[in-house]
C-alpha cells in the first residue's frame, strides 16, 4: 500500500459526461501528480500541483483541468469525454515540490470507460 | 529531459539474476538515473536511483558505466511476482521548471518457471 488513495477504483461513463477523479496524498506530501495510461501505452503526464498551486503542465487536453484543495487532496475533471478518454488515472505524491524526487508514491488507479 | 533507451522485452527464469539495460547517452551531469516498475495495470512503484555510483538496496542493484552513458538494474533472485514493464527515466531530481514528463515505452520482463 503506497498511501495514495484514489476514488473511484472503477468508472464508466457515457460519451459528452463529466467525471471527476479524486486524489488523496500520502499524510504530509504536498505535491501531487496526474498520469494517464491508455490501453498498452505508456504513462502521460498531465499535470502536477504543489500545496495547493500548478506546479507542472503535460499533455493536458484543454477538457481537462485539476485542482488541488487545502487538505491538499486533489481531483481531476474530465468533461465532453470522448471514447479516446477511456484509460487508468494514476495519482502519484510527493513530499517534494520538484517534479520528480525520490519518493513518489502512486496510487493505484481509477479505470476510466467511456462508453 | 535525457532520452532512454530500453529493449522492448526480455525473459528470465525464476530464481535467475535479471539483468535489464537501459542507454542514456544524452545524460548531463546533474541527471540521475531513475527505475520504477508497472505490475500489470498497478500503479507504478519506485525500485532504485542512483547518480554515478553503484547502488543496492532491499530490491535491487544499479549499475551505472563510469561514463554515464548506460545503466543497469539487477534483479538478483527474479521471481514470478517481478513479472512487470520496468522503466529506466533520467532526471534532475527535484527540478522546479515545468517540462513534459513521459514514461518511456520501458522493458517488459517475463519471469517464467
Amino acid at each position: 500500500d503506497s498511501g495514495v488513495t484514489q476514488t473511484p477504483k472503477h468508472l464508466i461513463t457515457a460519451t459528452g459526461q463529466r467525471v471527476t477523479l479524486r486524489c488523496s496524498p500520502r499524510s504530509g506530501d504536498l505535491s501531487v501528480y496526474w498520469y494517464q495510461q491508455s490501453l498498452d501505452q505508456g504513462l502521460q503526464f498531465l499535470i502536477q500541483y504543489y500545496n495547493g498551486e500548478e506546479r507542472a503542465k503535460g499533455n493536458i487536453l484543454e477538457r481537462f483541468s485539476a485542482q488541488q484543495f487545502p487538505d491538499l487532496h486533489s481531483e481531476l475533471n474530465l468533461s465532453s469525454l470522448e471514447l479516446g478518454d477511456s484509460a487508468l488515472y494514476f495519482c502519484a505524491s510527493s513530499p517534494l515540490s520538484g517534479v520528480w524526487g525520490t519518493e513518489a508514491f502512486f496510487g493505484q488507479g481509477t479505470r476510466l470507460t467511456v462508453v | 529531459d535525457a532520452k532512454t533507451t530500453q529493449p522492448p522485452s526480455m525473459d528470465c527464469a525464476e530464481g535467475r539474476a535479471a539483468n535489464l539495460p537501459c542507454n542514456h547517452s544524452t545524460i548531463s551531469g546533474n541527471e540521475y538515473v531513475y527505475w520504477y516498475r508497472q505490475i500489470h495495470s498497478q500503479g507504478p512503484q519506485y525500485i532504485i536511483h542512483g547518480l554515478k555510483n553503484n547502488e543496492t538496496n532491499e530490491m535491487a542493484s544499479l549499475i551505472i558505466t563510469e561514463d554515464r552513458k548506460s545503466s543497469t538494474l539487477i534483479l538478483p533472485h527474479a521471481t514470478l511476482r517481478d513479472t512487470a514493464v520496468y522503466y529506466c527515466i533520467v532526471r534532475v531530481p527535484n527540478h522546479g521548471t515545468a517540462s513534459k514528463l513521459t514514461f518511456g515505452t520501458g522493458t517488459r520482463l517475463q519471469v517464467t518457471l
